[in-house]
């Protein structure tokens, strides 16, 4: 299994700051990374696929990059909705697997 | 709008079967053009933890997490427009909120649809 490493597993910021979330495969996905947000008893929400490619409706102030092994999120200027938990996903191959979350916090 | 809903019994005893399903509405399970959709099930522990459980095509093809096929089945109903899930031999381990979600081909295999989530406890 291709194991999904997030850091940090926290991170505190305020709203307008920028953040960045790094996510690393233990070997080379190439750019199959999905990006998902998921609030308190709330379903995943899907935000990225592709790397950094931007699903339909998710505001620009999301991005993501990466190939190969490591890969960020980016979100440029927090907003209050967006303090949630990040993961990270590989559709490179089987078995899917996801990071262990990246939690942001209002500090 | 795709929705997707998961139902089923909350608490399962030890050793005894989890079954749910998940109703798909606002778009057909066969839909998609070939190879497009393809219908998931993913289970998150208390505190965290996403754990990929497999998937089935319309067709009924099937794969799954290779830490949990000895256990797992997932069936489809095209008439119904609904696919489940039976876990067997459950035990603590096995709570979780377990989702159905839509995998999408056409962005990069992303789980682009999810359902609310269905807590199950394993307990006696």
């Amino acid at each position: 299994d291709i194991q999904m490493t997030q850091s940090p597993s926290s991170l505190s910021a305020s709203v307008g700051d920028r953040v960045t979330i790094s996510c690393r495969a233990s070997q080379s996905i190439i750019s199959h990374l999905n990006w998902y947000q998921q609030k308190p008893g709330k379903a995943p929400k899907f935000l990225i696929y592709e790397a950094s490619k931007l699903q339909s409706g998710v505001p620009s102030r999301f991005s993501g990059s990466g190939s190969g092994t490591d890969f960020t999120l980016t979100i440029s200027s927090l907003q209050p909705e967006d303090f949630a938990t990040y993961y990270c996903q590989q559709s490179h191959s089987m078995p899917r697997t996801f990071g262990q979350g990246t939690k942001l916090e209002i500090k | 709008q795709v929705q997707l809903q998961e139902s089923g019994p909350g608490l399962v005893k030890p050793s005894q079967t989890l079954s749910l399903t998940c109703t798909v509405s606002g778009g057909s399970i066969n839909s998609g053009g070939y190879g497009a959709y393809y219908w998931n099930w993913i289970r998150q522990y208390p505190g965290k933890g996403l754990e990929w459980i497999g998937y089935i095509y319309h067709s009924g093809s099937t794969y799954y997490n290779p830490s949990l096929r000895s256990r797992v089945t997932i069936t489809v109903d095209t008439s119904e427009n609904q696919f489940s899930l039976n876990l067997t031999s459950v035990t603590a381990a096995d709570t979780a909120v377990y989702y159905c979600a839509r995998q999408n081909i056409a962005v990069g295999g992303g789980l682009d649809y999810w359902g609310q989530g269905a807590l199950v406890t394993v307990s006696s």
